[in-house]
């Protein structure tokens, strides 16, 4: 079936580093992808999301680019910041499907 | 818009009790999303609702297990005879489904702890 495979973590990074969270899906067709961030205690707030190959998706300086052609849907940000902490979760859903998680990468930027 | 919305945000309850939770949607939003998610996992999907209409529930969603979505705005979602791996972050989500493209947007979730 349909399925998300993220980047273990956690990932520490200093504040101002580059950030990149690997995401790669399995699916038949033509799935929308997004990230998710959670932050403690919280729900899951929507970062970003790509419907088609090629498009990128972006949002507060994080961008991830749709790649048919790889399976990925990788999450980048230049220069990360402490209030970016979190966990992120990669997620694909399909036209009438319920929404494929990934397990999550938890990140902690450190001043 | 406030969101969705999901109430309470935190229970407590002995094995063997029946609990119920409650999710307010996004208004207008015609589908509403149960899932349920366990520490350091991404959320699994357990049902969805398209206006009243109950379409899909996994096989995670076990006969102690059902939802209601009565007049398609608010769900409930009830767990009853409560086991110790119910314990878990129950998250409701909704979109505005229309043609090829939705987007979920999530409730702030409900923990339940079963002790």
């Amino acid at each position: 079936g349909d399925s998300v495979t993220q980047m273990e973590g956690p990932v520490t990074l200093s504040e101002e580093a580059f950030l990149t969270i690997n995401c790669t899906y399995t699916a038949t067709g033509y799935p929308s992808l997004f990230w998710y961030v959670q932050y403690p205690g919280e729900g899951l707030q929507l970062l970003l999301k790509a419907t088609k190959a090629d498009d990128k998706g972006s949002n507060k300086g994080f961008e991830a680019t749709y790649r048919k052609e790889t399976t990925s849907f990788h999450l980048e940000k230049g220069s990360v910041q402490v209030s970016d902490s979190a966990v992120y979760f990669c997620a694909l859903t399909k036209i009438n499907n319920d929404m494929r998680f990934g397990a999550g990468t938890r990140l902690t930027v450190k001043p | 818009d406030t969101g969705v919305s999901q109430n309470p945000r935190h229970k407590i309850t002995k094995r063997g009790q029946n609990v119920t939770f409650r999710c307010d949607p996004i208004s207008e939003h015609n589908r509403l999303y149960w899932y349920r998610q366990t520490l350091g996992q991404g959320p699994e999907f357990l049902t969805y609702f398209q206006n009243e209409a109950q379409l899909e529930k996994s096989r995670l969603l076990s006969d102690r297990f059902s939802a209601e979505r009565p007049k398609g705005s608010f769900s409930t979602l009830e767990i009853q005879r409560t086991e110790q791996g119910d314990s878990a972050m129950y998250l409701c989500a909704s979109s505005s489904y229309r043609g090829n493209m939705e987007t979920q947007y999530f409730g702030p979730g409900t923990r339940l702890l079963v002790l």
